[in-house]
């Protein structure tokens, strides 16, 4: 019963550092998609993803790559962290037209 | 382009008070899905309500209700003898384009806040 799982939870980095976070659903979902939240401006999508091998730019691609190697997981990079990327990270699948399934974020504090 | 508009950014109520949360959609496709999410206090996402572009009857769960006029380009929630428990952020979220790639924009949000 866990459909989508984020990790880590939480984090704390340095300007600079690199990090991944993954993304795993267990429902068989082909389209994923990781969001970010930050006050006052909703979630924006950053990459998405229609399939296995497959992944797209959202409307704020930039410092961030994806991969989805496997059907069930969606990784969000970070190579070279910088204080505008901390934010709570949302990640989701579904298989259209259905509502999107969402994990329970992430929260990445960048110093 | 595509776009949601949430006016309100917050909105205070006493409990047992209707309360109506404004959206505001622009989409050119015909064919597009509507939604409606909540993010109570404890920070995940709940779906609440889906609605696609050629059904535009009104919907009713509980104390929900939702309003969707093609008309305006609207999509409003009413919740009727709020709750405290309904205190949330609360996201509306389109779903349009013809490559039908099922990715959401959302709205700003709007937060509730139910005063006992």
């Amino acid at each position: 019963n866990a459909g989508v799982t984020q990790t880590p939870k939480f984090r704390v980095l340095k300007t600079g550092q690199s990090m991944t976070l993954l993304c795993a659903q267990d429902m068989n979902h082909e389209y994923m998609y990781w969001y970010r939240q930050d006050p006052g401006m909703g979630l924006r999508l950053i990459h998405y993803s229609v399939g296995e091998g497959t992944t797209a730019k959202g409307e704020v691609p930039d410092g961030y790559n994806v991969s989805r190697l496997k059907k069930q997981n969606f990784l969000l990079g970070l190579e070279s962290a910088a204080p505008s990327q901390t934010s709570v990270y949302f990640c989701a699948s579904s298989t259209l037209p259905r509502e999107l399934f969402f994990g329970e974020g992430s929260r990445l504090t960048v110093l | 382009a595509q776009k949601v508009t949430q006016a309100q950014t917050e909105i205070s109520v006493v409990e047992k008070e209707d309360v109506t949360l404004d959206c505001v959609y622009e989409t050119r496709d015909t064919t597009y899905y509507l939604f409606w999410y909540k993010q109570p206090p404890s920070g995940e996402l709940v779906f609440l309500i889906r609605r696609n572009s050629f059904d535009e009857q009104n919907e009713i769960s509980g104390r929900y209700s939702w309003n969707f006029q093609k008309s305006t380009s609207s999509f409003n929630f009413t919740i009727t003898a709020s709750q405290v428990v309904d205190s949330a952020v609360y996201f509306c979220a389109l779903s349009a384009g013809s490559s039908n790639t099922g990715k959401l924009i959302f709205g700003q949000g709007t937060t509730l806040q139910v005063k006992p």
